[in-house]
């Protein structure tokens, strides 16, 4: 069964804060993982991938923990920008995107 | 510009009256998919097409078919569209044979109203 749970939110942070947010999965057979953001009523938009070693793109940080089976996304010094959801996503097939799973995402307020 | 196009953006329509969603691609990409995404139940997956001529179904397939006779198209058609099917529809491609590759290309998506 394909699984993805993210935390709804939505998360209200303060501009300037830091903000992490978790996405688990249920097949330990996952082989790929993702984060994207979605604006208000605009598509999906790839924001970064989720190497084991964790990796880093300026402000956000995602982090992949295979023994207790999630992912984390770690945004620093917010932005009023990043208002947005997070979809997390899931890949349980070795390359191709025929495996992929979304999450139902993690909405993100940043406030003023 | 390489992108993902879908025709309509917006449509209302009734109850049973045939409509097709168009999506096409100027990538190349081998991978597309349709996705509907509904309030609290994220994006869900309706079919999927992994070459021409080649379709499978995705979580949510029931009233509606796609076809894939030109690698960049792939068009949603609802036979007998219901209410139930008022959505927000996305179509994506990708390219295949990319180790981890996970990066779709999503339209800009499809709002349906079925009434």
């Amino acid at each position: 069964r394909k699984e993805v749970e993210q935390d709804p939110g939505p998360f209200n942070v303060p501009e300037g804060a830091t903000v992490a947010f978790n996405c688990t999965y249920s097949n330990s057979a996952s082989q790929s993982f993702f984060w994207y953001r979605q604006d208000c009523r605009k598509e999906p938009k790839l924001l970064m991938s989720v190497y084991s070693s964790g990796n880093e793109d300026g402000r956000f940080t995602a982090q992949l923990n295979r023994a207790s089976q999630y992912i984390s996304l770690l945004i620093r010094d917010s932005k009023l920008s990043d208002s947005a959801t997070y979809l997390c996503v899931v890949n349980i097939l070795p390359g191709g995107a025929d495996g992929l799973t979304f999450g139902k995402g993690t909405h993100l307020i940043i406030q003023p | 510009e390489a992108q993902v196009t879908q025709n309509p953006r917006y449509l209302i329509t009734v109850t049973g009256k045939k409509l097709t969603v168009t999506c096409s691609q100027n990538m190349n990409h081998e991978y597309m998919s349709w996705y509907r995404q509904d309030p609290g139940l994220g994006l869900r997956q309706i079919y999927y097409s992994m070459n021409v001529e080649v379709t499978d179904k995705g979580d949510v397939p029931e009233g509606y078919k796609v076809s894939r006779k030109e690698k960049r198209n792939f068009p949603l058609i609802l036979e007998s569209p219901s209410p139930n099917q008022t959505s927000l529809y996305f179509c994506a491609s990708s390219p295949q044979g990319v180790v981890g590759a996970g990066e779709l290309f999503f339209g800009e998506g499809s709002r349906l109203t079925v009434l």
